[in-house]
Formats: structure tokens, C-alpha cells, sequence
């Protein structure tokens, strides 16, 4: 069974940097897609992102430019961290483990909420 | 506004069956799978169908998927209220260099 655990801030402030961590419970990383996704209160998804076991990554491309998306396998862990954040940034943040890259997200976690403001 | 288009919302009664649109274009459902996750409230999203209508284990025989074109529905016959939730199609998008992207979601409402 594979077990997914987002932590990190539950407060930003405007212009500061989100950085979240997301633990896995799993026998291994390899051969999947480690991702994120937000969905601001009320509203539907967005994908953030992804990270391959192999290190290599893909983000969103409106969100590029603020996205880092990085694994730590020694902890069996894998991080966001989203710039110049803004009140639309508020959102619940979910990590999920994507089986073929292409948004078989079969297993996430519970999610986290990440709001910003001064 | 989403890359996939759904409808806002959806209704139906018990025992009735149901389905939700999920349109799209060929750089996303024409070209690759669609999947749908089911989301009750204040609950993370769940895997409810894969690559265009293959069900996970433990998904009961009532969901069923398809996929036509550049479009692709979710089916839900024998409603109960406990499928009484948001549902969202999704699917890989070529274009740039490519991304997941998703459908604004249908919260289904059992009368």
C-alpha cells in the first residue's frame, strides 16, 4: 500500500516562497511520476507538476517560471517550492503518484491547505 | 477556463443511470487516455477510471468509461447517494511540452 503525506506551512505571505514536502510510504520511487496538484476552495484542479525518479521534471508551463519540483530518495521525499506567491496561490495542495506520466494518478495525498496572506 | 470542458453540474435519482461529458481537443483526449477521479467532499481525489475505461480494483462495475474522438463520458447507472460528488475528467496534453490537464469538474447531486 502506498501512503502519501503532504506537510509544510499553512501560511505564506505575498511575494514569499510556498515550500512543501511530500512523504511517501512506498517500497520505491522508481519507474513513477512523483506529482502535484492544487485546487483552490471551491474550485477544480490544476496540475502543478512532475518529477521522475530519474530527477528529470515537467511543469505546468503557466507556472514554470515559479516552480521547483525536487526529490530527496534517501528520505523518501519530494518538495514544491512556488515563488512570488499571491493570494490566487491560495489553495489545497495534493501530491499524487502519476503510474504512466500521462495523469493516472493513482494514489494521493490527503492534501494540505496553503493560504496566502499578510 | 479549463482545457477540457464539462458540464457544471449533474442530477439524478436513485437507481438512475447517469453520464458526464468530458470534451477536449486532438491534443489531449484524441491522442491519449482520459481518466475520471471522483471527489466527495473534503476529500482528495480518487482514481475512478483509467485510460479511457478500465476500472481500478476495488471501483465497482457501476462506473463504466468511454472515449469517442476528441470526447469522452462517465457513466454511472444504479445511482446511489453515495456517489454524490465533484468528478473530474483528465487526460495528457501534447502541446508545449506537454502537461495534465483538466476538465472544471461536475459536482453530481442524488435527488
Amino acid at each position: 500500500q502506498v501512503q502519501l503525506q503532504e506537510s509544510g506551512p499553512g501560511l505564506v505571505k505575498p511575494s514569499e516562497t510556498l515550500s512543501l514536502t511530500c512523504t511517501i510510504s512506498a517500497d520505491s520511487f522508481t519507474n513513477y511520476y512523483w506529482s502535484w496538484i492544487r485546487q483552490p476552495p471551491g474550485k477544480g484542479l490544476e496540475w502543478i507538476g512532475y518529477i521522475y525518479y530519474s530527477g528529470s521534471t515537467n511543469y505546468n508551463p503557466s507556472l514554470k517560471s515559479r516552480v521547483t519540483i525536487s526529490l530527496d530518495t534517501s528520505k523518501n521525499q519530494f518538495s514544491l517550492k512556488l515563488s512570488s506567491v499571491t493570494a490566487a496561490d491560495t489553495a489545497f495542495y495534493y501530491c499524487a503518484r502519476d503510474k504512466l506520466k500521462l495523469g493516472e494518478l493513482d494514489y494521493w495525498g490527503q492534501g494540505t491547505l496553503v493560504t496566502v496572506s499578510s | 477556463q479549463s482545457v477540457l470542458t464539462q458540464p457544471p453540474s449533474a442530477s439524478g435519482t436513485p437507481g438512475q443511470r447517469v453520464t458526464i461529458s468530458c470534451s477536449g481537443s486532438s491534443s489531449n483526449i484524441g491522442s491519449n487516455y482520459v481518466y475520471w477521479y471522483q471527489q466527495l467532499p473534503g476529500t482528495a481525489p480518487k482514481l475512478l477510471i483509467c485510460r479511457n475505461n478500465q476500472r481500478p480494483s476495488g471501483v465497482p462495475d457501476r462506473f463504466s468509461g468511454s472515449k469517442s474522438g476528441t470526447s469522452a463520458s462517465l457513466a454511472i447507472s444504479g445511482l446511489r447517494s453515495e456517489d454524490e460528488a465533484a468528478y473530474y475528467c483528465a487526460a495528457w496534453d501534447d502541446n508545449l511540452s506537454g502537461q495534465v490537464v483538466f476538465g472544471g469538474g461536475t459536482k453530481l447531486t442524488v435527488l
